[in-house]
């Protein structure tokens, strides 16, 4: 099955900096790979997505990168801000129209954003 | 709120009962997903649903696990003879295939405490 790597456990910047967590998958297969955001106590959210046909896609201080050879990708958030303060998934699954799909995620990065 | 909600939020039981968890999806999404989270790492998947029909399990849900939708909307997750390993967060997930890439959205969740 697949397996999915996160890098770092956790991420301490100065706000106004730059944030970078990385993630590698196993199954090369796996064609989704999206991130998740979640504060304390509350529900994961989709932040942003990225399809394997596709090397990079941005919205807004927050863009991701996937590199398919290597079976890594990255989320990167720009411009910190106190409230990106939070735990952050990598997931990836094998996705197709028609059916649905499980997602294997990450450890998580718990990211700090300091003033 | 239009969101998976979750019931209930909370749940803290002795060792050796059986708990019952309920979870809502978004109207009209017709996959709904389980999934557990312990402290400290990514959810977990347990199995999921499309429409009423369960159409996979996670080798995670052991036979004292069992998961229902009935009537293809809400959905049940029981635990018999609850042990301390089951405590956890038991998250709830939907998605619609009209939705691009079928995003799962993610209910609150529900905390467990076995004692």
């Amino acid at each position: 099955g697949e397996n999915v790597e996160q890098h770092p456990s956790t991420l301490s910047v100065q706000e106004g900096d730059s944030a970078v967590i990385k993630c590698t998958y196993s199954d090369s297969a796996s064609n989704y790979f999206p991130w998740y955001k979640q504060e304390l106590g509350k529900r994961p959210q989709l932040i942003i997505d990225i399809r394997s046909n596709v090397g990079e896609k941005k919205d807004q201080r927050i863009a991701v990168t996937l590199n398919k050879t290597a079976k890594h990708f990255s989320l990167h958030i720009t411009e910190t801000q106190p409230e990106d303060s939070a735990v952050y998934f990598c997931a990836a699954s094998t996705w197709n129209t028609g059916t649905a799909s499980k997602l294997t995620f990450g450890t998580g990065t718990r990211l700090q954003v300091t003033l | 709120d239009t969101g998976v909600s979750q019931d209930p939020r909370h749940k803290i039981t002795k060792r050796g009962q059986n708990v019952t968890f309920r979870c809502d999806p978004i109207s009209e999404h017709n996959r709904l997903y389980w999934y557990r989270q312990t402290l400290g790492q990514g959810p977990e998947f347990l199995t999921y649903f499309q429409n009423e029909a369960q159409l996979e399990k996670s080798r995670l849900l052991s036979d004292r696990f069992s998961a229902e939708r009935p009537k293809g909307s809400f959905s049940t997750l029981e635990i018999q003879r609850t042990e301390q390993g089951d405590s956890a967060m038991y998250l709830c997930a939907s998605s619609s295939p009209r939705d691009y890439q079928e995003t799962q959205y993610f209910g609150p969740g529900t905390r467990l405490l076995v004692l």
